[in-house]
């Protein structure tokens, strides 16, 4: 999900479970999605991304999903493992730029 | 293969300094951004680049000002530095097809902290 104030939600969920990490996104006309994961003190990695033609697409261990009539993105990890224990975010393609959303927080408890 | 770079890593300066960040990538991507990362906004565009030459201003541009004479080289330079430009500095670069805007590439950050 969003930011709410200065708080980023967080999920927790024990080592080998799955995880679904949420986000809302602003602009129907975006036609290009991308979540990113970003470690403590890096930068942001690429993850995975989709286009608004698809509403599934899958990776090693991820898969996002996009459901464009509530413009909602969610992301699957699938056997969480502590290494992806991190801020995830979502960005959209909105008027030829990326918007980011403010993050959430994934700990995997061993 | 060094992808993208930033430098310094760390930086402590002063009200009213200039400060320069520097953003280096070896892909040759067109495309180069910074941005700031700030608790509670998340990561917000600062300005962006298409190609050597050709600069333009994301969300949030004021107190800053970029070049870029050559493609792989971006840097950052805030003209009188400010407390409220204490942030996480993020440079990435991306290579567009058919979207410029398509996966962009980050480096590690610069963090700065203004006194």
């Amino acid at each position: 999900g969003e930011s709410v104030g200065l708080h980023l939600p967080t999920l927790s969920v024990q080592e080998g479970d799955n995880s679904i990490i949420n986000c809302a996104y602003s602009n129907s006309a975006s036609d290009y999605f991308i979540w990113y994961k970003q470690e403590s003190g890096k930068g942001p990695q690429f993850i995975i991304d989709i286009r608004s033609n698809m509403d599934k697409r899958q990776g090693q261990r991820v898969t996002v999903l996009l459901n464009k009539t509530v413009k909602h993105l969610s992301l699957q990890i699938a056997a969480t493992q502590p290494g992806d224990s991190a801020v995830y975010f979502c960005a959209e393609n909105s008027g030829n730029k990326l918007v980011f959303g403010a993050g959430t927080i994934l700990r995997v408890k061993s | 293969d060094a992808g993208i770079t930033q430098s310094p890593r760390y930086k402590i300066t002063e009200t009213g300094r200039q400060v320069t960040l520097m953003c280096h990538q070896t892909w040759s991507h067109s495309y180069m951004f910074w941005y700031r990362q700030d608790l509670g906004h998340g990561l917000r565009l600062i300005y962006y680049s298409a190609a050597a030459d050709i600069t333009d201003k994301g969300e949030v541009p004021d107190g800053y000002v970029v070049s870029r004479s050559k493609t792989e080289n971006f840097p950052l330079t805030l003209e009188s530095a400010t407390r409220s430009q204490t942030s996480v500095y993020f440079c990435a670069s991306s290579a567009p097809r058919t979207n410029p805007q398509e996966t962009q590439y980050f480096g590690p950050g610069t963090r700065l902290l203004v006194l």
